[in-house]
């Protein structure tokens, strides 16, 4: 099992371009979660996945936007790229419970370094 | 609004001591999740922790949670050079994996 894969691992950027990042979550997974990690700061949530539809959205505006796909893989994309932006992406992935409930752990993937000039 | 704040921030501590990190949130919740970063690297899960009282040991740490003190600890016994990273806390809103995490403390373990 490859657990959850991210690509690309790193990128680089320039101000007011987009860009997407894609992440394919562990094997049985079906949720998935973004979160942006600056340099030295804790994890912010994004938003998370479920079902082909954005579930729970953390304090992000609408520049940041993403897609889950069938198989449970998920993009994020960010338009008009600021300073700001660069970061560590990472996804994380679970499983959701018949009850709504998510009752096992999430796995992270690698992360995305995205460094904006 | 969820507030999750650790301390200290950074630590530096010679092998074999022992020490605690303390989480605090200002919100009820039962899931509470500790997290290893190695410099440029993810994040490593080392305990999940769900319900008051409950404590998880692991090698040389030891988690436990205090839910109606809304407090977290990791405690580390005779550390190790291997111990040294950043450690985060996490706590999840709704039971649903929308975390929210602390500044991290980053623990240096010297020689």
């Amino acid at each position: 099992d490859a657990g959850v894969t991210q690509s690309p691992t790193h990128l680089i950027k320039t101000r007011g371009q987009q860009v997407t990042l894609r992440c394919s979550p562990k094997s049985g997974h079906d949720t998935v979660s973004w979160y942006q990690q600056a340099l030295g700061q804790g994890p912010q949530f994004i938003f998370q996945y479920y079902e082909e539809e954005e579930r729970q959205r953390g304090n992000f505006p609408d520049r940041f936007s993403g897609h889950q796909f069938p198989n449970y893989s998920s993009e994020l994309n960010v338009n008009a790229l600021l300073l700001g932006d660069s970061a560590l992406y990472l996804c994380a992935s679970s499983q959701e419970s018949g009850t709504g409930v998510c009752d096992t752990e999430a796995f992270f993937g690698q992360g995305t370094r995205l460094t904006v000039v | 609004e969820l507030k999750v704040e650790q301390n200290p921030l950074f630590l530096s501590m010679q092998e074999g001591k022992n020490y605690t990190i303390y989480c605090n949130y200002s919100t009820t919740s039962d899931r509470l999740y500790w997290y290893r970063q190695d410099p440029g690297k993810s994040l490593e899960s080392l305990f999940v922790l769900l319900s008051n009282g409950a404590v998880k040991q692991e090698g040389r740490l030891m988690a436990s949670l205090d839910t109606k003190a809304r407090l977290s600890t990791l405690h580390i016994t005779a550390a190790v050079h291997d111990l040294s990273a950043t450690y985060f806390c996490a706590v999840d809103i709704d039971s649903n994996y929308q975390l929210i995490w602390g500044a991290g403390t980053k623990l240096i373990i010297k020689p």
